[in-house]
Formats: structure tokens, sequence, C-alpha cells
């Protein structure tokens, strides 16, 4: 069973400050990674993936992937109000396996 | 373009009624997939199509049936509702079934009396 694992919060952050969501997963073989986030009542949209080892930039937003402690994380710089939502950790196996394994995701709030 | 699109948005179902979840993608995407969403469980993939013309069973398929029509189709059915399956209904897809980026549709509310 393939497991994908978030700390499902809230967690609470200054406006301003830097944001950090964590995620574990259990397949060892797992080679694509993916951080979705969600609004309440709303789809989830893709903000970053990763493939490689080591740190991937976009704007405000750092995903860092380490395969031998099988841990992905994401960092939200100079957190506003419209980043409080839900992430979304999702993970890929590849290799003719069934779609993405989805975290239960990590509640962030932005307090102003 | 419209990317992903479901219908209905929302459902009101009494036990036992079918019906049929439609979702069409206009991005030329070989694969898609339907998930279900609940409190405190995440996303949980139904079923999913990793080319047209093949559909297999994810992680939660018991009681849905699926369909690829065409390239750009795929809808998911519940033959006899169950109140178990009241829940939030996403279809996603991507080029390819493998490593890539899936998108997702705005999802259907289904409530099952």
């Amino acid at each position: 069973q393939k497991e994908v694992e978030q700390n499902s919060g809230p967690l609470s952050v200054p406006e301003g400050a830097i944001a950090s969501l964590n995620c574990t997963y259990s397949d060892r073989g797992s080679q694509s990674f993916f951080w979705y986030r969600q609004y309440s009542g709303k789809s989830p949209e893709l903000i970053m993936f990763i493939y490689s080892n080591g740190d991937k930039e976009d704007g405000r937003f750092t995903a860092q992937l380490n395969k031998a402690s099988q841990y992905v994380s994401l960092l939200i710089r100079d957190s506003q109000p419209s980043d409080s939502a839900t992430y979304l950790c999702a993970v890929h196996s590849g290799g003719g396996a069934d779609g993405l394994t989805f975290g239960k995701g990590t509640h962030l709030i932005i307090q102003p | 373009n419209a990317g992903v699109t479901q219908t209905p948005k929302f459902q009101v179902l009494k036990t036992g009624q079918s019906m049929t979840l439609q979702c069409a993608q206009d991005m030329n995407h070989n694969s898609m997939y339907w998930y279900r969403q609940d409190p405190g469980m995440g996303l949980r993939l139904i079923y999913y199509s990793a080319s047209e013309g093949t559909t297999d069973k994810g992680e939660v398929p018991n009681g849905y049936n699926v369909s690829r029509l065409n390239k750009r189709e795929f809808s998911l059915r519940l033959e006899s509702a169950a109140p178990s399956q009241t829940s939030v209904y996403f279809c996603a897809s991507s080029e390819w079934h493998n490593t890539d980026t899936q998108y997702f549709g705005p999802g259907t509310r289904l409530t099952v009396l």
C-alpha cells in the first residue's frame, strides 16, 4: 500500500513569513512529486512538480526533494493571505502504476 | 480552451437511483481519471483510463463503472447509489499516464439520501 503522509494542520503562519509544508512517502520507487493547492469548495490546482533531488524554485514557491529520506517539502516565501488553502502532496510511482497517490493535505492559514 | 469540464455541478439522489457523471477535456490528453474526495480521506482514485480504449480500476472502484467514450470524454456511472457514495467527484486528465501533471475539473458534489 503506497502511502503519502502530511500533517493535517492547521498550520498558522504570519503574513510575510515563510510557510514550510512537509510530506513523506512510502514507495521508494516513486519518481514524480507534485504540490497542489486547493481552496475550500474548489478543485486542486498545480503549484509545482519536481522529479530530481534538490531544490526547484518558481517565484515565491520552492519545492525540495530528498529521495534518500523519502521526503518532499514546499516552501512559500513572503506568505500572503491568499495563500491560505489546503496543500496536497501527490506522488507518482510511474512504470504503469495507477495514477497519483495523494496525501490528505495540510491546511495552511496565513494570518494578516 | 476550457480545460476539464464536468457535469453536473451538484446532484441529489435517493438510495438505489442511478446516474452518470460526465467529464470532457479539450487539451488532447491521452489519460483521464476519476477521483472522489471525502473529509479526512483525501483524494482517492476510483478508475482511470491510461489511453483511449482502456480503463482500469483504482483504489476504490466498487459501486462504479466507467466508459471512455472517445479521447475527450470519460464518464462515471453509479448503477445503484448508496449513501456511502456521497462525496465530491473530480475528473482529471494528463497528457500521458506516467509522471505527467494531472489537471482537474471543477468537481461534482453528490449527495445520496
